[in-house]
């Protein structure tokens, strides 16, 4: 299985700040076609993981701009520019290289 | 619009059976590139991939779970199906169905095992 393992467990930012995410894959994301097949997701409190970024660096319809994502064939980052309130929540990052989905334990963001 | 809605049962024993049934619109299951994937979630714990179905019936299963687990699909009536035998006090969790990546969530079915 390839593991996905996230830093930090939990971010307090202040609001208008920046904050970024890291995670780390054991096995290269990277397929043979060019694809990076690492995902984002945010849960916020109380509700269904929404998708932020797919193939590491693709913004999913209707996320606003301040989320970005980026990395190599086994690092990567999520950055959010000007945090705001509703950014609150977990943070996951997954993969899907092989059509085995696994997920990072997830980052908790708070506003401080 | 793509929406997704889980059901199922909400509590049963140890040892018995769980179905869930996903029932979804705005997409076809028969459709070329087309998934479904389930997913469950502890109370106050993360994310477990458990199973994923295919427009041409291919079936993908988290390994460490596989021999419990059954994926289906009934196309004409846009719904997914996931059976997990011999439940388990540790099997309680919110379980999700999820379209493709991840890009449509449902809103969950919480499932309680306990006597």
């Amino acid at each position: 299985d390839i593991v996905m393992t996230q830093a930090p467990l939990s971010v307090s930012v202040t609001p208008g700040e920046s904050a970024s995410i890291s995670c780390r894959s054991s096995k290269s994301l990277l397929h043979s076609n060019g694809i990076t097949y690492v995902y984002w997701y945010l849960q916020k409190p109380g509700k269904s993981p929404q998708l932020l970024i797919y193939r590491m660096s693709n913004l999913a319809s209707g996320v606003p701009d301040r989320f970005s994502g980026s990395g190599s064939e086994t690092d990567f980052t999520l950055k959010i520019s000007r945090v705001e309130a509703e950014d609150v929540g977990i943070y996951y990052c997954g993969q899907l290289l092989e059509n085995l989905w696994t997920f990072g334990g997830g980052t908790k963001l708070e506003l401080k | 619009q793509v929406t997704l809605k889980e059901s199922g049962p909400g509590i049963l024993q140890p040892s018995q059976a769980l179905s869930l049934t996903c029932t979804f619109s705005g997409f076809s299951l028969s459709t070329y590139g087309m998934r479904v994937s389930w997913i469950r979630q502890p109370s106050g714990k993360g994310l477990e991939w458990l199973a994923t179905i295919d427009w041409d019936d291919d079936k993908y299963y988290n390994p460490s779970l596989k021999s419990r687990l059954t994926v289906s699909k009934d196309t004409s009536n846009n719904q997914a199906f996931l059976k997990i035998t011999s439940m388990d006090s540790a099997d309680t969790a919110t379980y999700y169905c999820a379209w493709r990546r991840g890009d449509y969530w449902g809103q969950g079915v919480m499932v309680t095992v306990s006597s």
